[in-house]
């Protein structure tokens, strides 16, 4: 299947600072790219949806100025955890499709993400 | 907006039987998906349903969608403490391109 690079896996950050993670698709172009945060032993939470391009649609409860998605290329989209606090921390997974439509979304890795 | 409802939450079961994990949709489903997850790791991609009745089989994983599209089923055979993990189904949810997830199914196969 299509690889989908996620980076870092795992970040510890001071308080008040920002993260940034990274999603890239390898071998594909994303269309569209989600963003999902994960709770311990909770589902996957989705956080926005991006299309190349375009701004983010946020979910509702998500603060568009505390989480700042940038998807500027079709393989690249970047989500960025500013002025992050402890409970900021969490599980950060990305995911990407091409086209339109029902396709195949895959995930990246994920980022374990520590605000300490 | 569409919610998806997973069963059971949780599954322990012993090496060499059959499980079977639900996914039951508030509303007609126009792709399903089915992901495992390590906790602590990204989803893995097991497959994909589109169509009403579809079948499809992977290794020892079968999924199926019901004919109304509206709730699907991934049994496994013969369970390996290799199948162990977290299922996830997921599902476009309408025409918004978003991809939502059930709660999923925590399993647990012991040897």
């Amino acid at each position: 299947g299509a690889v989908v690079s996620q980076h870092p896996s795992r970040v510890i950050c001071k308080s008040g600072t920002s993260v940034k993670i990274e999603c890239r698709s390898l071998d594909f172009q994303a269309t569209t790219m989600f963003w999902y945060r994960q709770f311990p032993k909770q589902s996957l939470m989705l956080m926005a949806t991006s299309n190349e391009g375009s701004k983010a649609t946020y979910e509702q409860g998500v603060e568009k100025d505390k989480f700042l998605i940038n998807h500027a290329s079709l393989t690249l989209s970047t989500l960025t955890v500013t002025s992050a606090h402890p409970e900021d921390s969490s599980f950060y997974i990305c995911s990407a499709r091409s086209g339109q439509g029902v396709t195949e979304a895959f995930f990246g890795q994920g980022t374990r993400l520590t605000v300490v | 907006s569409q919610e998806l409802e997973q069963s059971p939450q949780s599954l322990i079961v012993q090496e060499g039987k059959n499980l079977t994990i639900n996914c039951t949709s508030s509303k007609t489903l126009y792709g399903l998906y089915w992901y495992k997850q390590k906790y602590g790791e990204g989803l893995i991609f097991l497959m994909m349903l589109q169509k009403g009745g579809e079948e499809k089989s992977h290794e020892k994983i079968t999924a199926k969608l019901d004919e109304k599209k509206q709730q699907s089923s991934l049994h496994i055979t013969a369970s390996q403490p290799s199948h162990a993990g977290i299922y996830l189904c997921g599902a476009d949810a309408g025409n918004t391109g978003k991809l939502i997830f059930g709660q999923g199914t925590t399993l647990q196969v012991k040897p």
